[in-house]
């Protein structure tokens, strides 16, 4: 079974400081994975997914994920957090066409 | 629409009785999904279509849950004799197909949060 385990329930960082979230995943197959951002009453909205083309993944928002196979891990890193960045952000994990398993996520605050 | 739309954005209802959350995917996305977010349990699959079909129900926590799509278009999600553990926010998402690939991202509608009194 493929599943993803997000390090970290919370996070807090002070404005301009680096993000890092990290997640790890288990899949028996090369994975698609995803990270998912959800603000206060709204859905999940797709920051990135890696799906074996590039190692390197960037975002939206400035955001930028790293696969290494050798760490089973996909960290989602910003060099700069903004106010606008404090969410709860998801690790999502798909080694089929249609389901994906999430993590726990990780809620990020940002202080002034 | 421009995105996935989900009604009504809250429900409160009574224990035992029947809800339908509806979803109204954007036009021209073959495949549908719906998702359960609890404080319990987090992210769950529950059942996803592929045009009108549902290939795979497997998430559907007991048969008091059900689905359907009509015309390749709107589904509903039915909850029969509603328990207070059925208290959570279910989203709905869509595709233009099935399949992970670069260009079939799962775009998400911003939830029913029902809460069963």
């Amino acid at each position: 079974a493929q599943s993803v385990t997000q390090l970290g329930s919370h996070v807090s960082v002070s404005e301009g400081a680096l993000v890092l979230l990290r997640c790890n995943y288990s899949s028996s197959v090369p994975p698609y994975l995803f990270w998912y951002v959800q603000y206060p009453n709204q859905g999940l909205q797709l920051l990135l997914k890696y799906t074996s083309a590039a190692t390197l993944v960037k975002g939206i928002n400035g955001f930028e994920a790293e696969f290494k196979k050798s760490e089973t891990s996909f960290h989602l890193t910003k060099p700069s957090a903004h106010m606008s960045d404090a969410a709860e952000y998801f690790c999502a994990v798909s080694a089929n066409d249609y389901k994906l398993s999430f993590g726990a996520g990780t809620t990020v605050t940002v202080r002034a | 629409g421009a995105g996935v739309s989900q009604s009504p954005s809250n429900k409160v209802t009574e224990k035992g009785k029947d809800v339908e959350l509806r979803c109204d995917p954007i036009s021209g996305h073959t495949a549908l999904y719906w998702y359960r977010q609890s404080l319990g349990q987090g992210l769950e699959f529950l059942i996803y279509f592929q045009g009108n079909s549902a290939p795979d129900k497997s998430g559907l926590p007991s048969d008091r849950f059900s689905a359907e799509r009509t015309g390749g278009s709107v589904s509903t999600l039915t909850i029969q004799r509603t328990q207070q553990e059925d208290s959570a926010v279910y989203l709905c998402a869509s595709s233009p197909r099935v399949g992970q690939g670069y260009n079939q991202p799962q775009h998400f509608g911003d939830g029913t949060r029902l809460s069963i009194l």
